[in-house]
């Protein structure tokens, strides 16, 4: 069974740095492009971050509101993947969901459950 | 960056109407345009990917067409689990988008 779970998600002051995981499991993690997507309350979503499996270099994809802000990476022995949010803003408040692109299709095919992040003094 | 107008924002229907929506891109996008099903509280299903092709596991009362700018997600005969928010989101370049969300409600 595919399953992706997202952690490290919580509140943070305007400024401040937070990191989140997603740790994934059924499946092949280094096949496969991974995403970030988040959805501020009551809001619809938003696309923030792709990265590329090995064979494509792990090149990475952002949205304009986060880069140079947000850092994409992943751990394939880990079967992990990673968001280093910097410089956080209250505009960056919401849900952040892993997202699995699938493999010949990089539409997102299965999805975390979520994780809340805060940003608010 | 491509923007994707959805109409209508927001939709009252009873089971067993069929419904759709549409989904505008502000530029070609080709056919690479998925559909999302969101009820509350819950992750993005994937329904449509390819604007026309079904996801594993997902009724055939869903359908998509469309290519180009602008496309359809049509549900031939509502059911009470189909009641939530709709999102098309295409992967035709970076940055990927979507739409605004279409919110089917109970009438």
């Amino acid at each position: 069974e595919v399953q992706l779970v997202e952690s490290g998600g919580g509140l943070v002051q305007p400024g401040g740095s937070l990191r989140l995981s997603c740790a994934v499991s059924g499946f092949i993690f280094s096949d496969y492009y991974m995403d970030w997507v988040r959805q501020a309350p009551g809001k619809g979503l938003e696309w923030v971050a792709r990265t590329r499996n090995k064979p494509n270099s792990y090149t990475t994809e952002y949205a304009a509101s986060v880069k140079g802000r947000f850092t994409i990476s992943r751990e394939d022995s880990m079967k992990s993947l990673y968001l280093q949010m910097n410089s956080l803003k209250t505009e960056d408040t919401a849900v952040y969901y892993c997202a699995r692109a699938g493999v010949a299709t990089r539409y997102f095919d299965y999805w975390g459950q979520g994780i809340l992040v805060t940003v608010s003094s | 960056d491509i923007q994707l107008t959805q109409s209508p924002s927001f939709l009252s229907a009873s089971v067993g109407d069929r419904v759709t929506i549409t989904c505008r891109a502000s530029q070609g996008i080709n056919s690479y345009l998925a559909w999302y099903q969101q009820k509350p509280g819950k992750a993005p299903k994937l329904l449509i990917y390819a604007a026309s092709t079904l996801q594993s596991g997902v009724p055939s009362r869903f359908s998509g067409s469309g290519s180009g700018t602008e496309f359809t997600l049509t549900i031939s005969s509502l059911q009470p689990e189909d009641f939530a928010t709709y999102y098309c989101q295409h992967l035709n370049s970076y940055p990927i988008t979507f739409g605004q969300g279409t919110r089917l409600e109970i009438k």
